[in-house]
């Protein structure tokens, strides 16, 4: 059964310093997200991304973040100075398309901890 | 008032227990309805998509009520393997994202 792939599985960061977590949605699907889960909270929302642009962003999602696809097959979600607030598990998801539920199929996350 | 709104349990029960969990949204444009299970420190998982004539899959049987803005979840038959945190999710339309209830941690004991 495919599925959506993340590395790395956990990465620790100084506050301040870049990180790009990487995503890789199921082959035959053209909608991809970001969403975030700070320990003991709900998942939320961060992006979304169709045909090689943002197609709908969060108030979370500000100037520091951005997602690329930089390639046919992996999706990239930058955070460019991190916070202490920025530790979480980031997720990534992907849908086929917008029509059928919107089922969108989670990845395994990154947890990002910010030092 | 929440966007979606979950009983936080946990809800402890014994193997082969009927259980039900039941959410309320608070955005009448909401378009689709989803129940998610997430295990500890683990992704979400689809679990069904809710459907206005109520659907079953196996032992889950999920239940949506627009006028009220309610959705339910049964599970029969309990299993152990069913502890997990059951995550209602709703997504309005025009919308591409998903949003997210708390969840309501299900423990079910031998």
């Amino acid at each position: 059964e495919p599925e959506v792939t993340q590395t790395p599985s956990h990465q620790v960061t100084q506050m301040g310093q870049e990180v790009i977590l990487r995503c890789v949605p199921i082959s035959n699907h053209l909608y991809f997200y970001w969403y975030r889960q700070i320990l003991g909270q709900k998942v939320e929302f961060l992006v979304s991304f169709y045909n090689n642009e943002i197609s709908e962003k969060s108030e979370i999602f500000d100037d520091q973040f951005s997602v690329e696809r930089p390639d046919g097959s992996n999706f990239t979600l930058k955070i460019r100075s991190t916070k202490l607030e920025d530790s979480a598990m980031y997720f990534c998801a992907s849908s086929e398309a917008l029509a059928g539920g919107y089922e969108q199929y989670f990845g395994p996350g990154t947890r990002l901890t910010v030092t | 008032r929440k966007e979606v709104e979950q009983d936080p349990g946990p809800f402890n029960v014994p193997e082969g227990a009927t259980v039900a969990f039941n959410c309320t949204y608070s955005n009448s444009a909401s378009q689709s309805f989803f129940w998610y299970r997430q295990d500890c420190r683990k992704e979400p998982k689809l679990l069904m998509s809710v459907y206005s004539s109520g659907n079953e899959d196996g032992r889950f049987t999920a239940q949506l009520n627009r006028a009220s803005q309610y959705i339910s979840l049964l599970i029969r038959d309990s299993k152990l393997s069913d502890s997990a945190t059951y995550l209602c999710v709703v997504n309005i339309e025009s919308s591409y994202k998903l949003i997210f209830g708390s969840g309501t941690r299900l423990l079910v004991r031998p």
